[in-house]
């Protein structure tokens, strides 16, 4: 059982570059979140998708673009990376409210 | 606003002693809450949860919490440290509409021999 999976596991991007952060999710949930984590400052959230369809801003989404693909798949775009946006990213999924969100293994990502 | 409050940063321990991380929480509602662990390098897993049910929580590895709504509090404890418990540990609570979570900024847990 896969669970929740991203790819890339690292990347070093060059200011300006754009990516996408791809996220996918073999549980059937309904709800898919990005989250950042920085040293100090614990899991801040971007981006969530609550359903197929749907997509939310969350605490910090200033720079980011997400894409709800289909219920598996919830991907993170940065359009013209900054190095403020080096930081630890995590996808995460749940069936529904206040049940466990279950977290993929993260992408480190360097912008120089 | 819903906040969570991790009061310790950093807490050091022996092995074989008793395990305290402290957490308090704010919030205008019943939230449910959730203590998190991430081991170096790794992603967040699920050590216990809170959803108005028990006030006593009994989760993985040997950890427990209790939810004390007058203390507005949800501290982490386990009787008995091991090598392998160092890592971070959040305490987190659900937004109001259930749908994200509120992160502590996290305490770390060094355990020594």
């Amino acid at each position: 059982n896969a669970g929740v999976t991203q790819t890339p596991k690292f990347q070093v991007l060059k200011t300006g570059q754009s990516m996408t952060l791809q996220c996918a999710q073999d549980m059937n949930h309904n709800s898919m979140y990005w989250y950042r984590q920085d040293p100090g400052m614990g899991l801040r959230l971007i981006y969530y998708s609550a359903s197929e369809g749907t997509t939310d801003k969350g605490e910090v989404p200033n720079g980011y673009n997400v894409s709800r693909l289909n219920k598996r798949e919830f991907s993170l775009r940065l359009e013209s990376a900054a190095p403020s946006q080096t930081s630890v990213y995590f996808c995460a999924s749940t069936q529904g409210n206040q049940e466990t969100q279950y977290f993929g293994p993260g992408t480190r990502l360097l912008v120089l | 606003a819903q906040s969570v409050t991790q009061l310790d940063s950093h807490v050091s321990v022996s092995e074989g002693t008793p395990v305290l991380l402290r957490c308090n929480y704010s919030s205008s509602y019943s939230p449910s809450l959730f203590w998190y662990v991430q081991h170096p390098n790794k992603g967040l897993q699920l050590l216990l949860k809170y959803t108005s049910a028990a006030t006593l929580v009994k989760g993985i590895n040997g950890f427990e919490a209790e939810f004390k709504k007058s203390e507005t509090s949800f501290h982490l404890t386990k009787p008995s440290a091991h090598m392998s418990d160092a890592a971070e540990y959040f305490c987190v609570v659900s937004d109001p509409r259930g749908t994200a979570l509120i992160f502590g900024k996290g305490t770390t847990l060094s355990v020594s021999s």
